[in-house]
Protein backbone atom coordinates (compact mmCIF):
# COMPACT_ATOMS: atom_id res chain seq x y z
CA UNK A 1 0.00 0.00 0.00
CA UNK A 2 1.26 3.47 -0.96
CA UNK A 3 -0.86 4.73 1.77
CA UNK A 4 -1.93 8.48 1.87
CA UNK A 5 -0.20 10.34 -1.18
CA UNK A 6 -0.03 14.08 -1.88
CA UNK A 7 0.36 16.07 -4.63
CA UNK A 8 2.50 18.54 -5.15
CA UNK A 9 5.25 18.44 -2.81
CA UNK A 10 5.78 22.11 -3.37
CA UNK A 11 3.84 25.24 -4.69
CA UNK A 12 4.37 28.66 -5.28
CA UNK A 13 1.30 30.82 -6.63
CA UNK A 14 0.42 34.62 -7.04
CA UNK A 15 -2.09 36.02 -4.92
CA UNK A 16 -5.28 35.37 -6.36
CA UNK A 17 -4.34 32.10 -8.08
CA UNK A 18 -5.88 29.00 -7.96
CA UNK A 19 -5.14 25.67 -7.78
CA UNK A 20 -6.17 21.85 -5.91
CA UNK A 21 -4.35 20.09 -3.60
CA UNK A 22 -4.25 16.10 -4.72
CA UNK A 23 -4.86 13.53 -1.70
CA UNK A 24 -5.13 9.99 -2.29
CA UNK A 25 -4.98 6.66 0.06
CA UNK A 26 -5.67 3.19 -0.47
CA UNK A 27 -6.45 1.95 2.92
CA UNK A 28 -10.36 1.83 1.71
CA UNK A 29 -10.16 4.39 4.76
CA UNK A 30 -13.95 6.23 5.13
CA UNK A 31 -12.69 9.53 7.42
CA UNK A 32 -10.25 11.23 5.23
CA UNK A 33 -9.43 15.45 6.66
CA UNK A 34 -7.13 18.15 5.64
CA UNK A 35 -4.70 19.77 7.84
CA UNK A 36 -2.96 23.25 7.82
CA UNK A 37 0.62 23.51 10.14
CA UNK A 38 1.57 26.85 10.65
CA UNK A 39 4.62 27.74 12.51
CA UNK A 40 3.46 27.57 16.70
CA UNK A 41 0.15 26.59 15.99
CA UNK A 42 -0.30 23.44 15.94
CA UNK A 43 -2.14 21.82 13.03
CA UNK A 44 -5.68 22.98 12.22
CA UNK A 45 -8.33 21.16 10.90
CA UNK A 46 -9.59 22.40 7.63
CA UNK A 47 -12.07 19.97 6.12
CA UNK A 48 -13.01 17.08 7.01
CA UNK A 49 -14.92 13.76 4.95
CA UNK A 50 -17.29 10.78 6.74
CA UNK A 51 -17.33 8.90 3.44
CA UNK A 52 -17.93 9.60 -0.37
CA UNK A 53 -20.38 12.21 -0.58
CA UNK A 54 -20.26 14.14 2.81
CA UNK A 55 -17.98 16.74 3.73
CA UNK A 56 -17.84 19.21 6.89
CA UNK A 57 -16.28 22.11 7.54
CA UNK A 58 -13.27 22.36 10.46
CA UNK A 59 -12.07 25.30 12.60
CA UNK A 60 -10.47 27.38 9.55
CA UNK A 61 -12.78 26.52 6.38
CA UNK A 62 -12.57 29.73 4.64
CA UNK A 63 -10.63 30.31 1.42
CA UNK A 64 -10.91 25.95 1.02
CA UNK A 65 -13.53 24.19 -0.98
CA UNK A 66 -13.30 20.24 -1.12
CA UNK A 67 -14.96 17.45 -2.24
CA UNK A 68 -15.37 13.57 -1.54
CA UNK A 69 -16.70 12.20 -4.71
CA UNK A 70 -14.64 8.54 -4.30
CA UNK A 71 -13.64 6.93 -1.15
CA UNK A 72 -9.72 7.51 -2.49
CA UNK A 73 -9.40 11.21 -3.66
CA UNK A 74 -9.94 14.42 -1.06
CA UNK A 75 -8.82 17.48 -3.20
CA UNK A 76 -8.85 20.34 -1.41
CA UNK A 77 -9.36 24.01 -3.69
CA UNK A 78 -8.04 26.76 -3.06
CA UNK A 79 -9.89 29.32 -5.00
CA UNK A 80 -8.45 32.67 -5.01
CA UNK A 81 -4.97 32.56 -2.87
CA UNK A 82 -4.00 34.98 -0.44
CA UNK A 83 -0.40 35.01 1.26
CA UNK A 84 -2.29 33.75 4.77
CA UNK A 85 -2.68 30.44 3.25
CA UNK A 86 1.05 29.97 3.11
CA UNK A 87 1.53 27.05 5.11
CA UNK A 88 2.20 23.40 5.03
CA UNK A 89 -1.16 21.02 4.19
CA UNK A 90 -1.36 17.44 5.28
CA UNK A 91 -4.02 15.14 4.44
CA UNK A 92 -4.84 12.39 6.94
CA UNK A 93 -7.10 9.53 7.13
CA UNK A 94 -8.66 6.90 9.18
CA UNK A 95 -10.70 3.69 8.77
CA UNK A 96 -13.72 5.05 10.62
CA UNK A 97 -15.12 8.44 11.80
CA UNK A 98 -14.26 7.06 15.40
CA UNK A 99 -11.33 8.49 17.46
CA UNK A 100 -9.98 5.53 18.43
CA UNK A 101 -8.63 4.90 14.87
CA UNK A 102 -5.38 5.35 14.20
CA UNK A 103 -4.70 8.69 11.74
CA UNK A 104 -2.33 8.15 8.52
CA UNK A 105 -0.87 11.38 7.01
CA UNK A 106 0.63 11.97 3.96
CA UNK A 107 3.66 13.87 3.14
CA UNK A 108 2.69 17.56 2.83
CA UNK A 109 2.41 20.39 0.24
CA UNK A 110 4.33 23.34 0.92
CA UNK A 111 2.25 25.77 -0.46
CA UNK A 112 4.01 29.80 -0.67
CA UNK A 113 1.92 32.73 -1.56
CA UNK A 114 3.56 35.74 -3.03
CA UNK B 1 -15.15 24.28 22.23
CA UNK B 2 -12.89 21.49 23.58
CA UNK B 3 -9.33 22.43 23.36
CA UNK B 4 -6.26 20.57 24.04
CA UNK B 5 -3.18 22.50 25.83
CA UNK B 6 0.27 21.25 25.27
CA UNK B 7 3.47 22.47 27.18
CA UNK B 8 6.32 23.54 27.10
CA UNK B 9 6.23 24.38 23.43
CA UNK B 10 9.93 24.11 23.11
CA UNK B 11 12.12 21.71 24.76
CA UNK B 12 16.01 22.21 24.71
CA UNK B 13 17.91 18.89 26.40
CA UNK B 14 21.16 17.22 26.27
CA UNK B 15 21.64 13.86 25.25
CA UNK B 16 20.58 11.70 28.16
CA UNK B 17 18.85 13.97 30.17
CA UNK B 18 15.10 13.11 30.26
CA UNK B 19 12.39 14.93 28.78
CA UNK B 20 8.68 14.91 29.90
CA UNK B 21 5.67 17.06 27.61
CA UNK B 22 2.01 17.96 28.68
CA UNK B 23 -1.18 17.61 27.71
CA UNK B 24 -4.40 19.07 29.58
CA UNK B 25 -7.75 18.74 28.09
CA UNK B 26 -10.88 21.40 29.06
CA UNK B 27 -13.28 18.19 29.37
CA UNK B 28 -12.93 14.84 29.42
CA UNK B 29 -11.35 12.53 26.37
CA UNK B 30 -12.28 9.38 25.26
CA UNK B 31 -9.22 8.41 24.69
CA UNK B 32 -5.96 10.20 23.42
CA UNK B 33 -3.09 9.70 20.68
CA UNK B 34 0.14 10.55 20.58
CA UNK B 35 1.95 11.61 17.37
CA UNK B 36 5.69 12.66 16.37
CA UNK B 37 6.94 14.75 13.53
CA UNK B 38 9.97 14.83 12.28
CA UNK B 39 11.49 18.13 11.02
CA UNK B 40 10.63 17.88 7.53
CA UNK B 41 8.16 15.30 7.64
CA UNK B 42 4.68 14.12 8.88
CA UNK B 43 2.86 13.55 12.23
CA UNK B 44 3.60 9.41 12.83
CA UNK B 45 1.25 7.82 15.28
CA UNK B 46 3.19 7.00 18.32
CA UNK B 47 0.64 5.27 20.81
CA UNK B 48 -3.04 5.56 21.93
CA UNK B 49 -4.42 5.73 25.58
CA UNK B 50 -8.36 4.78 26.19
CA UNK B 51 -8.27 3.79 29.67
CA UNK B 52 -8.20 5.81 32.85
CA UNK B 53 -5.07 5.79 34.47
CA UNK B 54 -3.68 4.10 31.73
CA UNK B 55 0.33 3.74 31.03
CA UNK B 56 2.19 2.64 28.48
CA UNK B 57 5.25 1.88 27.30
CA UNK B 58 7.35 2.14 24.47
CA UNK B 59 11.11 1.44 25.14
CA UNK B 60 12.44 5.08 26.60
CA UNK B 61 8.95 6.65 25.84
CA UNK B 62 5.99 6.04 28.46
CA UNK B 63 2.90 7.88 27.97
CA UNK B 64 0.02 8.24 30.60
CA UNK B 65 -3.30 8.95 30.94
CA UNK B 66 -4.56 10.33 34.01
CA UNK B 67 -7.30 8.89 36.13
CA UNK B 68 -10.18 11.76 34.68
CA UNK B 69 -9.02 11.61 31.12
CA UNK B 70 -8.45 15.00 31.72
CA UNK B 71 -4.85 14.98 30.82
CA UNK B 72 -1.72 13.01 29.59
CA UNK B 73 2.10 12.86 29.47
CA UNK B 74 4.64 11.55 27.44
CA UNK B 75 8.10 10.64 29.15
CA UNK B 76 11.31 10.18 27.05
CA UNK B 77 14.06 8.65 29.31
CA UNK B 78 17.70 9.21 28.76
CA UNK B 79 16.97 11.16 25.50
CA UNK B 80 18.57 10.41 22.01
CA UNK B 81 19.42 12.60 19.01
CA UNK B 82 16.97 10.65 17.15
CA UNK B 83 13.98 12.01 19.66
CA UNK B 84 14.38 15.03 18.19
CA UNK B 85 10.98 16.30 16.79
CA UNK B 86 7.66 17.53 17.23
CA UNK B 87 5.36 15.46 19.58
CA UNK B 88 1.40 15.93 19.50
CA UNK B 89 -1.05 14.94 21.38
CA UNK B 90 -4.73 14.47 20.00
CA UNK B 91 -7.97 14.44 21.58
CA UNK B 92 -11.51 13.69 20.21
CA UNK B 93 -13.59 16.75 19.08
CA UNK B 94 -17.01 17.91 19.65
CA UNK B 95 -17.57 16.66 16.22
CA UNK B 96 -16.95 13.32 17.10
CA UNK B 97 -14.79 12.77 14.05
CA UNK B 98 -12.18 15.13 13.68
CA UNK B 99 -9.20 14.73 16.21
CA UNK B 100 -8.35 18.07 18.26
CA UNK B 101 -4.06 18.60 18.45
CA UNK B 102 -2.21 20.07 20.80
CA UNK B 103 0.29 22.98 19.34
CA UNK B 104 3.07 20.37 20.07
CA UNK B 105 6.38 20.07 21.80
CA UNK B 106 9.53 20.99 19.71
CA UNK B 107 12.20 18.42 20.89
CA UNK B 108 15.76 19.36 20.51
CA UNK B 109 18.44 17.24 21.42
CA UNK B 110 21.95 17.88 21.17
CA UNK B 111 24.55 15.86 22.18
Amino acid sequence: NAGVTQTPKFQVLKTGQSMTLQCAQDMNHEYMSWYRQDPGMGLRLIHYSVGAGITDQGEVPNGYNVSRSTTEDFPLRLLSAAPSQTSVYFCASRYSGSSTDTQYFGPGTRLTVL
Amino acid sequence: GQQVMQIPQYQHVQEGEDFTTYCNSSTTLSNIQWYKQRPGGHPVFLIQLVKSGEVKKQKRLTFQFGEAKKNSSLHITATQTTDVGTYFCAGDSNSGYALNFGKGTSLLVTP
